[in-house]
């Protein structure tokens, strides 16, 4: 079956730009979450959504960087003024069901974006 | 928050088990302890997870330790293709109810042929 996917795979932008990128979560799944990864390290938490509401932003950097999920599947990240330090790898991830227990749910990622800022 | 601790790298041959270990002494009674590795240009994969017992699956088995403190993740017989980074994660419950996954930086294991 298909799993998430996300788009563009690679995405040049210059200083200044705007970019969005998108996530197409497996079909069903309630549960979607964004992580950044730079160079070297392991994937850091963006922010989190239950079907559309968005229930956790804690991690996004700024306010330059603003997901939604409006009709509680595919979700777009967007980051306004794009700056050098923004160059990453985005990961998104989906999983079947969030509740007290959504631990027991494991996470489906992406092969992400990479996000590269001149 | 429960804190893991891996070692940086590991190194291993074809063919021969590879047991990767993961402090985890801070860990809640109710956080289950989650697996995944991630290949070179490619997202996360989750590879197995569990609670108290030991748990076996088609990838790998985990071992955990009576005490919950530590645990085991053991691939029974090591292909190149098993060369990756492997994050040990107990989940954190966020603010908002999530239960997003915090990775560290894993220990990247390396397969000699």
């Amino acid at each position: 079956g298909a799993g998430v996917s996300q788009s563009p795979r690679y995405k040049v932008a210059k200083r200044g730009q705007d970019v969005a990128l998108r996530c197409d979560p497996i079909s069903g799944h309630v549960s979607l979450f964004w992580y950044q990864q730079a160079l070297g390290q392991g994937p850091e938490f963006l922010t989190y959504f239950q079907n559309e509401a968005q229930l956790d932003k804690s991690g996004l950097p700024s306010d330059r960087f603003f997901a939604e999920r409006p009709e509680g599947s595919v979700s777009t990240l967007k980051i306004q003024r794009t700056q050098q330090e923004d160059s990453a790898v985005y990961l998104c991830a989906s999983s079947l069901y969030t509740g007290d227990h959504t631990y027991n749910s494991p996470l489906h990622f992406g092969n992400g974006t990479r996000l590269t800022v001149t | 928050d429960a804190k893991t601790t891996q070692p940086n790298s590991m190194e291993s041959n074809e063919e021969e088990p590879v047991h990767l270990p993961c402090n985890h002494s801070t860990i809640s009674g109710t956080d289950y302890i989650h697996w995944y590795r991630q290949l070179p240009s490619q997202g996360p994969e989750y590879v197995i997870h569990g609670l108290t017992s030991n748990v076996n699956n088609r990838m790998a088995s985990l071992a955990i330790a009576e005490d919950r403190k530590s645990s085991t993740l053991i691939l029974h017989r090591a292909t190149l293709r098993d060369a990756a980074v492997y994050y040990c994660i107990p989940p954190i419950g966020r603010g908002g109810g999530a239960d997003g996954l915090t990775f560290g930086k894993g220990t990247h294991l390396i397969i000699q042929p």
